[in-house]
């Protein structure tokens, strides 16, 4: 079974330009997660897609952060204008029933 | 969440000796604890997991007990190996009603050879 993708692994960018992450869950699994995971620290859910639509999304700074699954497979979380505090790994996670979730490897952000 | 900074605690072991790592949870009402591993450049992965409704659970090599009196959650590692070198995390969330994941202030685990 394949896991959970993402991309791109890495990205550089500087404050205030826009950024954009994918991430393609475990086939079947309706439950889709967007963690940040700021270094040193454990993750922190941004958002929570059930299927195509927003479970949770009460720690997502929606004033830059904004995060779609449109279809309700793959999802897309964008970040604009990004600022120096948003440099952190973003992990995708999925599951399909009950409390596992399976995460993929990450995007690592760096705003410079 | 709680801030850890940079610092992770660090547990450095001999292979072959067993691991403890601790891990104190916030919520009272969680009735669902997990362990992560993650490895450098890795998403967390599972490793085992228990309901509130025990206080023991073992695995391969692994064991999890849970103290729901204080609040209290550790993760044992029989016969260390350098594979297990990685960060530990524990997590909770109240099964009922979906809601998210709580992850604790990780745990480094150093293996020496």
């Amino acid at each position: 079974e394949a896991g959970v993708a993402q991309s791109p692994r890495y990205k550089i960018i500087e404050k205030r330009q826009s950024v954009a992450f994918w991430c393609n869950p475990i086939s079947g699994h309706a439950t889709l997660y967007w963690y940040q995971q700021i270094l040193g620290q454990g993750p922190k859910l941004l958002i929570q897609f059930q299927n195509n639509g927003v479970v949770d999304d009460s720690q997502l700074p929606k004033d830059r952060f904004s995060a779609e699954r449109l279809k309700g497979v793959d999802s897309t979380l964008k970040i604009q204008p990004a600022k120096l505090e948003d440099s952190a790994v973003y992990l995708c996670a999925s599951s399909k029933a009950g409390n596992e979730q399976f995460f993929g490897p990450g995007t690592r952000l760096t705003v410079l | 969440g709680e801030s850890v900074g940079l610092h992770l605690p660090t547990l450095s072991v001999q292979e072959g000796d067993n691991s403890i790592i601790n891990c104190a949870y916030s919520n009272s009402a969680s009735d669902y604890f997990i362990w992560y591993k993650q490895e450098s450049g890795k998403g967390p992965q599972f490793i085992i997991d228990i309901r509130s409704n025990m206080d023991k659970r073992q695995g391969q090599r692994v064991t999890v007990l849970l103290n729901k009196t204080v609040k209290h959650l550790s993760l044992q590692i029989a016969a260390t190996q350098p594979g297990d070198s990685a960060v530990y995390f524990c997590a909770e969330n109240m099964s009922a009603g979906n809601t998210p994941l709580v992850f604790g202030k990780g745990t480094r685990l150093s293996v020496i050879a």
